[in-house]
C-alpha cells in the first residue's frame, strides 16, 4: 500500500463545474496536509494546507479533511480551463519533517 | 521576497560525469528539502537540513549523492558518475519550521546521455 494514494485521471470537467480531487493517506498519526498543483515543465505550487478536520475554503478552492478516514479532498468550484493540471496531496507524517506526495490526479477542464 | 531559487535550469550531462546543483531558499527559511521528481510520478524525498544540519536522508539517496548547506543558507546536491537512471527534475523546497508550509524552487532538469 502506499503512503499517499490518488487517482491518476484524468478527471475531465466542464468549464464552471465543480471538480473533486481525492486522497487517502496510510498513516493515521500524520497531522498536516498539502495540496499543490503542477503544470507540465513546472515544479509544483502550493494551494492549500490544512490541519485539523473540517472544511478550509480560500476563493474557488476548499480542502476537506477527514483524519478517521484517512482522507483529504480539493474541491475547484467554477473549474477554469486554466485549472487543467496535475493537483499533488502531500502528507507530513507523524514525527517526520518531509513531506510524502501522492503521485498526482490529472485536472483537464474543458471550454 | 524573492522565492526558492535553483541553478542550473538545465543540465545536460554524459554519463559518468560528476553534476552540482544550487539552491537558494527563501531568506530566513531554515527548513530546506531535495526531492526528485520523474515523469507521472511525485516529488520523491531526497534529503532535509534545518540549518547546516543534515538531518534526514532518503534511501533513494546513494553513496554517489551527496548534499550540503554549508553556512545554513544556500544548498547544493552533487551526483557522482552520473547513470542514466538519475535522469529527473531535481527540486529543491524550503519552510520556517517543519510544520508550516514548504515552498518548492524551480526545479533542475537533469538529463543523462
Amino acid at each position: 500500500q502506499k503512503e499517499v494514494e490518488q487517482n491518476s485521471g484524468p478527471l475531465s470537467v466542464p468549464e464552471g463545474a465543480i471538480a473533486s480531487l481525492n486522497c487517502t493517506y496510510s498513516d493515521r498519526g500524520s497531522q498536516s496536509f498539502f495540496w499543490y498543483r503542477q503544470y507540465s515543465g513546472k515544479s509544483p505550487e502550493l494551494i492549500m494546507s490544512i490541519y485539523s478536520n473540517g472544511d478550509k475554503e480560500d476563493g474557488r478552492f476548499t480542502a476537506q479533511l477527514n483524519k478517521a478516514s484517512q482522507y483529504v479532498s480539493l474541491l475547484i468550484r467554477d473549474s477554469q480551463p486554466s485549472d487543467s493540471a496535475t493537483y499533488l496531496c502531500a502528507v507530513r507524517m507523524d514525527s517526520s519533517y518531509k513531506l510524502i506526495f501522492g503521485s498526482g490526479t490529472r485536472l483537464l477542464v474543458r471550454p | 521576497d524573492t522565492g526558492v531559487s535553483q541553478n542550473p535550469r538545465h543540465k545536460i550531462t554524459k554519463r559518468g560525469q560528476n553534476v552540482t546543483f544550487r539552491c537558494d531558499p527563501i531568506s530566513e527559511h531554515n527548513r530546506l528539502y531535495w526531492y526528485r521528481q520523474t515523469l507521472g510520478q511525485g516529488p520523491e524525498f531526497l534529503t532535509y537540513f534545518q540549518n547546516e544540519a543534515q538531518l534526514e536522508k532518503s534511501r533513494l539517496l546513494s553513496d554517489r549523492f551527496s548534499a550540503e548547506r554549508p553556512k545554513g543558507s544556500f544548498s547544493t546536491l552533487e551526483i557522482q558518475r552520473t547513470e542514466q537512471g538519475d535522469s529527473a527534475m531535481y527540486l529543491c523546497a524550503s519552510s520556517l519550521s517543519p510544520g508550516q508550509e514548504m515552498f518548492f524552487g524551480p526545479g533542475t532538469r537533469l538529463t543523462v546521455l
